[in-house]
């Protein structure tokens, strides 16, 4: 079966302008959370998405955001971006309702802030 | 909230020896724990997990121990091949099933 999809693979952007990622989760998968990684802080949590619906955000400030569609499929956006905003962007989607069981992670999106 | 410490950030074995990394948790409750593998250009793949009624899983050459009271648990990989090479991470999710908890992650370099 198709994996997690993630569009684009990779993007340049410069300072102060807004991103918008995708991620389409396996089928039939109802969970979709995002994840950050860099060198430096490693793989941190933005939010997860279940049935359209937020329900757990992490510590990031109100410029990332996201939604999911009634497909399941999920988009992330960054408004007006800083260079420590460049990094991995994963995400991962999970059949079951709790964060974290068996997540399968898309390649990600390489987000480059100039 | 949850910390997870993982250790070592580097680790260099010989084709065939057996791998170690091990990582502890803060949280008590936490009650499931993953392991994942990253290699170049991909995103993390789950090879194993255990939860914390469980003491040790395997499954073929890798397998976890899981120490409750002392709030550690460890990948252990024997006859480490070269397609081991990868980024491993460890995570910890918390009993209220709403955060995963990744460790810093540990290079493994399996050497022919």
């Amino acid at each position: 079966k198709a994996g997690v999809t993630q569009t684009p693979r990779y993007l340049i952007k410069t300072r102060g302008q807004q991103v918008t990622l995708s991620c389409s989760p396996i089928s039939g998968h109802r969970s979709v959370s995002w994840y950050q990684q860099t060198p430096g802080q490693g793989l941190q949590f933005l939010f997860e998405y279940f049935s359209e619906t937020q329900r757990n955000k992490g510590n990031f400030p109100g410029r990332f955001s996201g939604r999911q569609f009634s497909n399941s499929r999920s988009e992330m956006n960054v408004s007006t971006l800083e260079l420590g905003d460049s990094a991995l962007y994963l995400c991962a989607s999970s059949p079951t309702g709790g964060q974290g069981i068996g997540y399968t992670f898309g390649s990600g999106t390489r987000l480059t802030v100039v | 909230g949850e910390n997870v410490e993982q250790h070592p950030s580097t680790l260099s074995v010989q084709e065939g020896d057996s791998a170690v990394i091990k990582c502890t948790y803060s949280d008590s409750a936490s009650n499931y724990f993953p392991w994942y593998k990253q290699e170049l250009g991909k995103g993390p793949q789950l090879i194993i997990d255990i939860r914390s009624n469980v003491g040790e899983k395997k499954d073929q050459r890798i397998a976890v121990t899981l120490n409750k009271t002392a709030k550690h648990f460890s990948l252990h990989i024997t006859e480490t091949q070269p397609e081991d090479s990868a980024v491993y991470f460890c995570a910890a999710l918390d009993a209220a099933g709403n955060k995963l908890t990744f460790g810093g992650g540990t290079r493994v370099l399996v050497k022919p």
